[in-house]
């Protein structure tokens, strides 16, 4: 089984600006969960969907969003973008979420100028 | 509130034991993962305990829990330097919903011959 794949791999932008994030999760995961690694903070918890819709929330502002579609497939978008946004996205995809274990992808590297 | 913390750097000799450790602070924490992170990778998922074990062994690694102190660590026997990367101890359980993982800081392993 293919594992879970995010894109890009990398990404530049700069403050101010947009990005959406995607990530496709391992066939017949249904729950795609999405954290923020920084070296100030390390890994955070940013969201989890199941089914389309968003099941839990860590502490971040309203500018990071995100959504699920119905083949699972999942994208997190961040608005207005702050230096402090520079960081590694990881996603991970479990069957059901819940008790069940996530799996990571490679993440997505965003740097903001 | 959750807490995970964790020593932050270990330097062992190729083919001695490593012993990482970590302390969490939600009583309630039903899993205790260990992931491994090589640079530039996402998260890789070495062993998961449930709250009701003790000891859980596969292969070179060695999980061991204390739930009365909140204990938790990771043993790996003859250490290679393929071991060489940061290790990730997380929990999760009800408090904060079972597919949010908490993570502590990361232990970095260096293994030298």
């Amino acid at each position: 089984k293919a594992g879970v794949t995010q894109t890009p791999r990398y990404l530049i932008k700069t403050r101010g600006q947009q990005v959406t994030l995607s990530c496709s999760p391992i066939s017949g995961h249904r729950s795609v969960s999405w954290y923020q690694q920084t070296p100030g903070q390390g890994l955070q918890f940013l969201f989890e969907y199941f089914s389309e819709t968003q099941r839990n929330k860590g502490n971040f502002p309203g500018r990071f969003s995100g959504r699920q579609f119905s083949n699972s497939r999942s994208e997190m978008n961040v608005s207005t973008l702050e230096l402090g946004d520079s960081a590694l996205y990881l996603c991970a995809s479990s069957l059901e979420g819940g008790l069940d274990t996530q799996y990571f992808g490679p993440g997505t590297r965003l740097t903001v100028l | 509130g959750e807490d995970v913390e964790q020593s932050l750097f270990l330097s062992v000799r190729e083919g001695d034991s490593s012993v990482i450790n970590c302390t969490y602070t939600d009583s309630s924490s039903t899993y205790l993962y260990w992931y491994k992170q090589e640079p530039g990778a996402g998260l890789q998922l070495l062993t998961y305990i449930f709250s009701n074990m003790d000891m859980k062994q596969d292969q070179r690694l060695t999980v061991l829990l204390n739930k009365k102190d909140k204990h938790l660590s990771l043993r790996i026997a003859d250490t290679q330097t393929g071991d060489s990367a940061i290790y990730f101890c997380a929990e999760s359980g009800p408090a904060g919903g079972y597919n949010k993982l908490i993570f502590g800081a990361g232990t970095r392993l260096a293994v030298h011959p």
